[in-house]
């Protein structure tokens, strides 16, 4: 079952601009982390923000945390050609820290 | 794709045979993973290990099997009764939380 959804399923943007993509989930959560992967790829972590944190920032990369909506977002500042690829989040719970469950996945298109 | 390697990239079975994808770590870490991707979509976990000897069914477990020997090694077989077996597998490791992932293996059934 997939716990995560990401909004929009697809994006598409020029290069320098802003990149917001949306994940929502259902059950409540220990933690919540964002992937990339490029085509064919693996998937690369990107942030891991916990459920007692509302922001967190790395590099161009800012997530941030409603529990209380239970959605997060992930935002990439200055895009660049190369941050286009899939963006996927993944949730854990209570006692399952080890197990993830992913999002259905934002596609992100950043044209020159 | 760290210190995790899959192999082969590409794999290509006739329908009715068992194929095993190999999944290798150097990272020392004690949990690994199995995820089924289908075109367009998240993943699904397949089945999981946290530690040696040990494992667990994820949510599409049907038609596959595990084991895990050795820390570094977990293999997953896809059985002539996985219904669709075509699917990009990817294979991940951790241990804390966030999770390092494979290059993956392709599989095509037909």
């Amino acid at each position: 079952s997939q716990q995560g959804e990401e909004d929009p399923q697809a994006l598409s943007i020029q290069e320098g601009e802003n990149a917001t993509m949306n994940c929502s989930y259902k059950t409540s959560i220990n933690n919540l982390q964002w992937y990339r992967q490029n085509s064919g790829r693996g998937l690369v972590h990107l942030i891991l923000i916990r459920s007692n944190e509302r922001e967190k920032h790395s590099g161009r990369l800012r997530v941030t945390l409603d529990t209380s909506k239970k959605s997060s977002s992930l935002l990439i500042t200055a895009s660049r050609a190369a941050d286009t690829a899939s963006y996927f989040c993944a949730t854990d719970t209570a006692g399952t820290a080890s197990k993830l469950t992913f999002g259905t996945g934002t596609r992100l298109q950043v044209t020159l | 794709d760290g210190g995790i390697t899959q192999s082969p990239k590409y794999l290509f079975r006739k329908e009715g045979q068992n194929v095993t994808l190999s999944c290798e770590q150097n990272l020392n870490h004690d949990a690994m993973y199995w995820y089924r991707q289908d075109p367009g979509q998240g993943l699904r976990l397949i089945y999981y290990s946290q530690i040696v000897n040990d494992f667990q069914k994820g949510d599409i477990a049907e038609g596959y099997s595990v084991s895990r020997e050795k820390k570094e090694s977990f293999p997953l077989t896809v059985t002539s009764a996985q219904k669709n077996p075509t699917a990009f597998y990817l294979c991940a490791s951790s241990m804390w939380g966030e999770q390092y992932f494979g290059p993956g293996t392709r599989l095509t059934v037909t």
